[in-house]
């Protein structure tokens, strides 16, 4: 039962240009939502949350967006930089059970 | 501690033989969870440890599984008679528990290979 998803396994995109990664779920009572950055032979590391409350969150290049009604956020990197190339993990958090629902992340590639 | 510590971090093993996975958690993070990750594929959730109890074991793959945590800290993950399917990578994470914190930290990870 993934109840996180992300459907573009990997991404490429030109040094400079905006990088938009998308998650989908499909409980409505998520609390959190959150992206992790992962580089091979790292754990993932913590980039931005939102809460289930807002609709967008900014962070410096990153910008993530929540629309609730369709289920949907996204992540907004720009400009793309090369050393943002990693795996980028969408989660979802619920307090209700305190867990933590991982979609299956999405490979970006940025290109010098 | 500064962060999540993980040993080891890389084994290898010869199938049906034991293994145990330790995880340090940040010092006071109450909370800890493991996840594993397989080649290709996602994280996937084990097992979440609040305190000493672990309120949710539903993703633990078999019975070949078990984790204990002890003193509110170290987390051990333990899997008897391996498989060549346990092969992954095991990330264990920790997190303060309070609300609006709810961020996990997550170790390096232990590479497992069952040959």
């Amino acid at each position: 039962d993934q109840q996180v998803k992300q459907n573009s396994p990997s991404l490429s995109v030109q040094e400079g240009r905006i990088s938009i990664l998308n998650c989908d779920y499909t409980n409505s009572m998520f609390d959190y939502f959150l992206w992790y950055k992962k580089y091979p032979a790292e754990g993932p590391t913590f980039l931005i949350s939102i809460s289930s409350i807002k609709d967008k969150n900014e962070d410096g290049r990153f910008t993530v967006f929540l629309n609730k009604s369709a289920k949907h956020l996204s992540l907004h990197i720009v400009p793309s930089q090369p050393g943002d190339s990693a795996v980028y993990f969408c989660a979802a958090f619920t307090y209700n059970f305190n867990k933590f629902y991982f979609g299956s992340g999405t490979k970006l590639n940025v290109k010098p | 501690g500064a962060g999540v510590s993980q040993s080891p971090s890389n084994k290898v093993t010869e199938k049906g033989k034991d293994v145990e996975l330790r995880c340090d958690p940040i010092s006071g993070h109450t909370a800890l969870y493991w996840y594993r990750q397989s080649l290709g594929q996602g994280l996937e959730f084990l097992i979440y440890f609040q305190g000493n109890s672990a309120p949710d074991k539903s993703g633990l793959p078999s019975d070949r599984f078990s984790a204990e945590r002890t003193g509110g800290s170290v987390s051990t993950l333990t899997i008897q008679r391996t498989q060549q399917e346990d092969s992954a990578v095991y990330l264990c994470a920790s997190s303060p528990r309070d609300r609006g914190a709810n961020v996990l930290t997550f170790g390096a990870g232990s590479r497992l290979t069952v040959l």
